[in-house]
C-alpha cells in the first residue's frame, strides 16, 4: 500500500468552513500529489509537491492550497469549503525518485460539504 | 478531442472469460502507461506499468501499448469474481507531473 495514510477518512462540513486533509507517508518519497475523483470527471490533479516547501498547481487548483513542512506530510486545505468541493480526495506518491515513474494512491477521504 | 478516452461500460462477463479493456489517447508525447484497479470505495491500485510500446505480462494480466495507433489494452485471462472493479487507464509524458486518467471501465465478473 506504499505506506500512505489519509486523515480523516470521512468528513461532513458546512459551506464556508475551512477544512484540512492530511496525507502521511512512511517511505520518504519526494513527490506527493492530491487528486479529487468525481463521477463523470475521473481523477484530476489538484496540487503536487516535489520536496519540502516545494509545491505546484495541478489542473483544478482553484479554492485549494497545500503545504509540506515535512517530507512525510502533505496537507490539503480548503480555505472556505463550497458544495462543489464535495468529492473523494486521494493522496498519491511517486516512485520517480527510485527510477519507476508511476504513482501509488492512498485510501481516500470522502468529503461532503453541505 | 479528450486526451484519454475510455469506454465506461459497464462490462459484464461470466467467470473464466477473457476480458479486454481499452483506452485511446491523442497525445503522442505520452511515454508511460498504467492500469489501475479500483474497488468500490477504495483507492486506485496499480496493476500494470509499461514504458513506451510493447507487451507486459503479469500472471493473468497482459498490458499492450501500440503507440502508432495511440491505443492501449489490458487483457485479463480466466477472469474471476474478485476481478470485479473499475479499471482506470493512465498515462504521462516523460518528466511531467501530470498523470492523465481515463474515466474508468466498470467490470463485473459473474460466478
Amino acid at each position: 500500500d506504499a505506506g500512505i495514510t489519509q486523515s480523516p477518512r470521512h468528513k461532513v462540513t458546512e459551506t464556508g468552513t475551512p477544512v484540512t486533509l492530511r496525507c502521511h507517508q512512511t517511505e520518504n518519497h519526494r513527490y506527493m500529489y492530491w487528486y479529487r475523483q468525481d463521477p463523470g470527471h475521473g481523477l484530476r490533479l489538484i496540487h503536487y509537491s516535489y520536496g519540502v516547501k516545494d509545491t505546484d498547481k495541478g489542473e483544478v487548483s482553484d479554492g485549494y492550497s497545500v503545504s509540506r513542512s515535512k517530507t512525510e506530510d502533505f496537507l490539503l486545505t480548503l480555505e472556505s469549503a463550497t458544495s462543489s468541493q464535495t468529492s473523494v480526495y486521494f493522496c498519491a506518491i511517486s516512485e520517480r525518485d527510485r527510477k519507476v515513474d508511476t504513482q501509488y494512491f492512498g485510501p481516500g477521504t470522502r468529503l461532503t460539504v453541505l | 478531442q479528450k486526451e484519454v478516452e475510455q469506454d465506461p461500460g459497464p462490462l459484464s462477463v461470466p467467470e473464466g472469460a477473457i476480458v479486454s479493456l481499452n483506452c485511446t489517447y491523442s497525445n503522442s508525447a505520452f511515454q508511460y502507461f498504467m492500469w489501475y484497479r479500483q474497488y468500490s470505495r477504495k483507492g486506485p491500485e496499480l496493476l500494470m506499468y509499461t514504458y513506451s510500446s510493447g507487451n507486459k505480462e503479469d500472471g493473468r494480466f497482459t498490458a499492450q501499448v501500440d503507440k502508432s495507433s495511440k491505443y492501449i489494452s489490458l487483457f485479463i485471462r480466466d477472469s474471476q469474481p474478485s476481478d470485479s472493479a473499475t479499471y482506470l487507464c493512465a498515462m504521462k509524458e516523460g518528466g511531467s507531473e501530470k498523470l492523465v486518467f481515463g474515466k474508468g471501465t466498470k467490470l463485473t465478473v459473474n460466478p
